[in-house]
């Protein structure tokens, strides 16, 4: 039982180049979300997903797309890289419940664009 | 509108002393809070979280929280810091019917001396 796990752990681009990255749950979650994490700024929700072949755009989500083709996947995708999107990307999976709600994140993409 | 204050942005202190983490939040439903733990180049380990019921909960690793409402308040507490606490620490709040969304607070970064 892997949980939460994100591919790749690091990336260099070059402003205008494109990337996608993944996350990956195997705990049969409905939702997912994913973050990016700036200096003094706590964690920023981009896009989330309450289920298969569904987004919803977050509170930072100019510039990046996303995609839930399957349940167990969530791909946030650069289509144009920009230095402002250097960052830390964290993905996240919920367990949903009345008592039990939890978000379980995982390692994290720490993205540099140049 | 809604958010989350962490005011202290630094805080250290010596091993054994006791620790208390503020959290402040703007939520217009019933909240969840959560407080998680991040190690250097780590992901998000969930610390406990608050739904409903006993104001004071206990969480992973001898940490506390106390749910004020009337102050709007999810403080963190321990009683006896060890080396090992050293992270950064960061309150979030969310609701049920919100889709899950966290709103996270800008983070507490947490050093203590020997």
């Amino acid at each position: 039982n892997a949980g939460v796990t994100q591919t790749p752990k690091f990336r260099v681009l070059k402003t205008g180049q494109s990337m996608t990255l993944l996350c990956a749950q195997d705990m049969n979650h409905e939702y997912m979300y994913w973050y990016r994490q700036d200096p003094g700024m706590g964690l920023r929700l981009i896009h989330y997903s309450v289920g298969e072949g569904t987004t919803a755009k977050g509170e930072v989500p100019d510039g990046y797309n996303v995609s839930r083709l399957k349940k167990q996947n969530f791909l946030l995708g650069l289509e144009s890289a920009a230095p402002s999107q250097t960052s830390v990307y964290f993905c996240a999976s919920r367990a949903e419940g009345r008592r039990t709600d939890t978000q379980y994140f995982g390692p994290g993409t720490r993205l540099t664009v140049l | 509108a809604q958010s989350v204050t962490q005011p202290d942005i630094h805080i250290t202190v010596s091993e054994g002393a006791s620790l208390e983490l503020r959290c402040n939040y703007s939520y217009g439903a019933t909240p969840y809070l959560f407080w998680y733990v991040q190690s250097p180049g780590q992901g998000l380990q969930l610390l406990l979280k608050y739904f409903s019921g006993d104001t004071l909960v206990q969480g992973i690793k001898g940490f506390e929280a106390e749910f004020k409402r009337s102050q709007s308040s999810f403080n963190l507490r321990k009683p006896s810091v060890h080396w090992s606490d050293a992270a950064e620490y960061f309150c979030a709040v969310g609701g049920y019917n919100q889709g899950g969304k966290l709103i996270f607070g800008q983070g507490t970064e947490l050093s203590v001396k020997p």
